[in-house]
């Protein structure tokens, strides 16, 4: 069974700070991983998605992450953090267990930054 | 517009009442989700339907949760006899094929149970 663990409920950075949230999957398979966003009151974005390609994998408003099998973990990063990076941050996995047909969600990560 | 699109935005009622829940997925996705989002549980997967169908039907918490898909595009949530533990945001969600595609999130719809 697929699932997803995200460590800090929330994360505070100032401004032009190193944004790292953290991800750490389960899977019985190779899986396909995904960074999602949330703005207040809106739905869900997809920032960027690991298919099996490269594992370091970029994504929208300058979002990375690194797709590392030993540890079983999909880090996002972001050099510089912006105040509009203020919002929820959700972290998933879909493996061939699941006919790849389902997404299973962290509990999300928000992300609070200060001036 | 080109996005997904739920209705109502926000719903009030009373427990015990019935209520349905509607999303209109991108033209031409074939795959629909459904996701519900509470405080404390995070996103829970509902139900996933390919075309009119539902293959994965394991996240609907209990039968008093239903939900279809006509014509391969509009879809309704339904829950009948509503508890005040149903209250949460039901997000909806649709992809070109399947969950490896780009799932594209509606607003979602907020619904409270007094």
């Amino acid at each position: 069974a697929q699932s997803v663990t995200q460590l800090g409920s929330h994360v505070s950075v100032s401004e032009g700070a190193l944004v790292l949230l953290r991800c750490n999957y389960s899977s019985s398979v190779p899986p396909y991983l995904f960074w999602y966003v949330q703005y207040p009151n809106q739905g869900l974005q997809l920032l960027l998605k690991y298919t099996s390609a490269a594992t370091l994998v970029k994504g929208i408003n300058g979002f990375e992450a690194e797709f590392k099998k030993s540890e079983t973990s999909f880090h996002l990063t972001k050099p510089s953090a912006h105040m509009s990076d203020a919002a929820e941050y959700f972290c998933a996995v879909s493996d061939r267990g699941s006919g790849y047909s389902t997404l299973t969600f962290g509990k999300g990560t928000m992300l609070l930054v200060s001036p | 517009g080109a996005g997904v699109s739920q209705s109502p935005s926000n719903k009030v009622t009373e427990k015990g009442k019935d209520v349905e829940l509607r999303c209109d997925p991108i033209s031409g996705h074939t795959a629909l989700y459904w996701y519900r989002q509470s405080l404390g549980q995070g996103l829970e997967f509902l139900i996933y339907f390919q075309g009119n169908s539902a293959p994965d039907k394991s996240g609907l918490p209990s039968d008093r949760f239903s939900a279809e898909r006509t014509g391969g595009s509009v879809s309704t949530l339904t829950i009948q006899r509503t508890q005040q533990e149903d209250s949460a945001v039901y997000l909806c969600a649709s992809s070109e094929r399947t969950s490896v595609d780009t799932q594209y999130f509606g607003p979602g719809t907020r619904l409270t149970v007094l």
